[in-house]
């Protein structure tokens, strides 16, 4: 089975400290992507990876960077947390483009920032 | 990608059809309807897609319109475990951009 994997299921942290967050997937995927989901709002496109070394903005990408050193794994970077940044995040992996391209979900990590 | 609308909240009873309505009435010719469901506090899991035969698989089975404006998911016999919010998004097969998400349909699945 494919395997998606967040590092922390919940982490509080204070405003303006860095926050990393770890994805990892175990299908040699090509297509990583990082999601925030809020109530009411659904889940919304921060950024998205389909190779080593490549990125590309989603829908939200101001106060978030992203990391991919290696094909398996995927980082979200909060350069300096904000209350607002307190949310859901979900990574997903998706096979390469001529694939069927489900997305495969990790299990979120909810983010409290005080 | 072409929007979709979806209904906020339904409800089922247990061991009922649930038929789950999609509305994507700007969808092209080469993009896919796919559903996801996230039940509570997990990440969202994949269900089916199609682009314009009907489709089933051990979850679900998805009818497509004719004219691929609308379609339906339908879980056969749904059971508590099957409450959950339900996502259709629409798509181009491989395509390397992901449609965000929208709001999804609250199905709540009663004894």
């Amino acid at each position: 089975d494919v395997k998606v994997t967040q590092s922390s299921r919940y982490l509080v942290k204070r405003t303006g400290e860095k926050v990393f967050l770890e994805c990892v997937q175990d299908m040699d995927h090509e297509n990583m992507f990082w999601y925030r989901q809020d109530p009411g709002l659904g889940l919304r496109l921060i950024y998205f990876s389909y190779d080593v070394k490549m990125k590309e903005k989603g829908d939200i990408p101001e106060g978030y960077s992203v990391s991919r050193e290696k094909k398996e794994r995927f980082s979200l970077i909060l350069e300096s947390a904000s209350t607002n940044q307190t949310s859901m995040y979900l990574c997903a992996s998706s096979l390469p483009r001529q694939g069927a391209g489900e997305l495969f979900f990790g299990e979120g990590s909810r983010l409290t920032v005080l | 990608d072409a929007k979709t609308t979806q209904p906020p909240s339904m409800d089922c009873a247990e061991g009922r059809a649930a038929n789950l309505p999609c509305n994507h009435s700007t969808i092209s010719g080469n993009e896919y309807v796919y559903w996801y469901r996230q039940i509570h506090s997990q990440g969202p899991q994949y269900i089916i897609h199609g682009l314009k035969n009907n489709e089933t698989n051990e979850m679900a089975s998805l009818i497509i319109t004719e004219d691929r404006k609308s379609s339906t998911l339908i879980l056969p016999h749904a059971t508590l475990r099957d409450t959950a919010v339900y996502y259709c998004i629409v798509r181009v097969k491989g395509s390397a951009r992901q449609l965000t998400f929208g709001s999804g349909t609250q199905l709540t699945v009663l004894p």
